[in-house]
């Protein structure tokens, strides 16, 4: 089936640019998502990009994607202590079948 | 105001004791699915639904039934909760067309001991 794998942990220092990094299996992917969960809460949509695109921007956040390697990438560029939360890398391949990633915690050092 | 809710948010019970968790949205989507949280597994799809009266298999059905009579409310029923099954759960809901984004519900909270 399909994999979506993320390292689990990132730290950085306030001020400095987060890249967070995805690799996935699925050839036929249509979108791919990143999501952001704040503790205690349910996952939001950060962002997405669809599989025809090589990068987006919008505000703070680039999302790279190179569908040859099948990688992904958010950069945050100034992170904020806001920003920590756990991002997840998803996606989504047949009709409506999302698969996410392990998730990956970061930690903004002030 | 959009919203997906679960009931309970937190819930503490014992081996084999049925329960439930219900999920409910005013969105008016077809598309809702459920989701549990473990520590470095990250999201599983456990069944999802694209409208009424139609549910499949996601990717760790066992131990799990749902239902969808109407198009608002989609519950999770555990008929035999057993210790493993002890995780965090999302209800989400797609809108079904363009890029999918999926809303989720603040979680619910299961241990069974």
């Amino acid at each position: 089936g399909e994999d979506v794998e993320q390292s689990l942990f990132l730290s950085v220092r306030e001020g400095d640019s987060s890249v967070i990094n995805c690799t996935y299996t699925d050839s036929s992917s249509t979108y791919l998502y990143w999501y952001k969960q704040e503790p205690g809460a349910g996952l939001q949509l950060l962002t997405y990009i669809f599989s025809n695109m090589d990068m987006k921007q919008d505000q703070r956040l680039t999302v790279l994607l190179n569908k040859k390697d099948k990688h992904l990438s958010l950069r945050i560029a100034d992170t904020q202590t806001g920003d920590s939360a756990i991002y997840f890398c998803a996606e989504r391949g047949g009709y409506q079948k999302v698969t996410f990633g392990t998730g990956t915690k970061l930690q903004v050092i002030p | 105001e959009a919203q997906v809710t679960q009931n309970p948010r937190y819930l503490i019970t014992v081996t084999g004791k049925k329960l439930t968790v219900t999920c409910s949205q005013n969105m008016n989507h077809e598309y809702m699915s459920w989701y549990r949280q473990d520590p470095g597994l990250g999201l599983r799809q456990i069944y999802y639904s694209m409208n009424v009266e139609v549910t499949d298999k996601g990717d760790v059905p066992e131990g799990y039934k749902v239902s969808r009579k109407e198009k608002r409310n989609f519950p999770l029923i555990l008929e035999s909760p057993s210790p493993n099954q002890t995780s965090l759960y999302f209800c989400a809901t797609t809108v079904g067309a363009g890029y999918n984004e999926q809303f989720f519900g603040p979680g619910t909270r299961l241990t069974v001991l």
